[in-house]
């Protein structure tokens, strides 16, 4: 199975509107962490936000917020008004608590921002 | 000050050639990993180095062999290349023991295997 799943492959969203990416994990971890990355057209991997499995508040960062709702076992990243440099890939990722420390990641979504 | 740099950035060659692909990071992390992107952007994980000893190898071919001098380096040996392996090479580095073990990402490496 997935461990991470991003349903959206392609998104639009108006010049200075809000946008929500989807993203749901699976795992029987009680600890993990999960990541959102940014990767632009010149192709860099830019880290946005964390989220920890104990975190009890959503994280925030800026302009980009994580819905993290742990019983759902979702983890979706809000951008807040976009801005036209927000066009880019973004891929949400999952560390598992136990032994290795790699990332999981989902196939990720295109957000287009339109002006 | 570049974080984790990757050398070169782009990589032509002929299937069959052996390849390297070198990595760095100056921020005195102690793991170090190897990931591919393929041609659909799907990033999987590939080698973790730990204080130069090697914790994750996933299934990857023997042909591939990763090599960490120090903890600061490790870099990314490819023999006999073959068209499959055609994809951009990433690595990343993190500090193993964090409350979040943020992974730091180079800028990749864009091989083409002709």
């Amino acid at each position: 199975a997935q461990k991470i799943t991003q349903t959206q492959p392609g998104m639009f969203v108006q010049e200075k509107e809000a946008v929500t990416l989807d993203c749901t994990y699976d795992t029987s971890d009680q600890s993990y962490g999960l990541f959102w990355y940014k990767q632009p057209s010149s192709g860099e991997m830019i880290f946005l936000i964390y989220q920890g499995s104990y975190d009890e508040q959503n994280a925030t960062e800026g302009r980009y917020s994580l819905n993290f709702q742990k019983a759902r076992k979702s983890a979706n990243l809000v951008i807040s008004a976009s801005q036209l440099g927000d066009s880019a890939m973004y891929f949400c990722a999952m560390r598992e608590g136990t032994g290795a420390n790699n990332l999981f990641f989902g196939t990720g979504t295109r957000l287009t921002v339109i002006p | 000050d570049t974080a984790v740099s990757q050398t070169p950035k782009y990589l032509v060659t002929q299937m069959g050639n052996d390849k390297s692909i070198k990595c760095e990071q100056n921020l005195g992390h102690d793991t170090m990993y190897w990931y591919k992107q393929d041609s659909k952007k799907f990033l999987k994980i590939m080698f973790s180095y730990n204080n130069k000893e090697l914790i994750i190898n996933e299934t990857v071919p023997n042909r591939f062999s990763p090599k960490s001098p120090d903890k600061a380096h490790l870099n990314l040996h490819i023999n006999s290349l073959e068209l499959g392996d055609s994809a951009v090479y990433f690595c990343a580095s993190s500090q193993r023991g964090l409350l979040i073990e943020t992974q730091y990402f180079g800028p990749g490496t864009r091989l083409l295997v002709l």
